[in-house]
């Protein structure tokens, strides 16, 4: 499975913009980029997910590079809330299984 | 908004004891699956199912463990023969279809073995 580095650790203002990198150097053509969450206590929490194109929700933006060996996750507002682990991972088009790494943990200041 | 629900929220268990740990996926959702976590590591792949079959396991999914959905809407992962290792987080979760759907997860089942 193709491997995702993300810093193990970030920290940021309330209501500030928030950018977590993810580099995937290894990525191959059908792997879907995903993001998810996990709030201590909680299962994870889905956040976005890509292939090629930037993508927005309500809850975050996605921006992949053109060459796809890099993405970065952008929370537009942080708040107390947002505080969890962030997991990149790539998943193969016709595969299901996640393989979580370790994640980058974002601290939030009040 | 749906959501997956798991329970119990927190199961003891006696060492050698069979559990079962219970799901209710998404209702249309067509894949299910298990995760684990361990106290303090990452989270890890259990199992894929689909259409009545599992489609993907991981090494840790050997012969101590099996999955069912025994009915339209429940999906359970049964441990026999529990050991101390087996204390961890459990999570469920589902999905619409594979590949670049998200999967939505449950908030777990805490399964503590003594």
């Amino acid at each position: 499975d193709a491997k995702t580095t993300q810093p193990n650790s970030m920290e940021s203002n309330e209501e500030e913009p928030v950018h977590l990198p993810c580099n995937h150097s290894t990525i191959s053509g059908t792997d879907y980029i995903h993001w998810y969450r996990q709030l201590p206590s909680q299962g994870p929490e889905y956040v976005i997910h890509g292939l090629t194109s930037n993508v927005n929700n309500r809850m975050a933006s996605l921006a992949i590079a053109e060459d796809r060996k890099s993405s970065t996750l952008i929370l537009h507002r942080a708040t107390l809330r947002d505080a969890a682990v962030y997991y990149c991972i790539l998943r193969l088009a016709d595969f299901n299984k996640f393989y979580f790494g370790s994640g980058t943990k974002l601290n939030v200041k009040p | 908004e749906p959501e997956v629900t798991q329970t119990p929220s927190h199961q003891v268990t006696q060492m050698g004891q069979e559990v079962i740990l219970r799901c209710v996926p998404i209702s249309n959702h067509l894949y299910f699956y298990w995760y684990r976590q361990i106290l303090g590591q990452k989270v890890e792949f259990l199992v894929s199912f689909y259409n009545n079959e599992i489609s993907e396991k991981s090494e840790i999914f050997d012969d101590q463990f099996s999955v069912e959905r025994p009915d339209g809407s429940n999906f359970t992962l049964k441990i026999r023969s529990t050991k101390l290792e087996d204390s961890a987080m459990y999570f469920c979760a589902s999905s619409r279809a594979a590949g670049g759907q998200p999967q939505h997860f449950g908030d777990g089942t805490r399964l503590s073995i003594l």
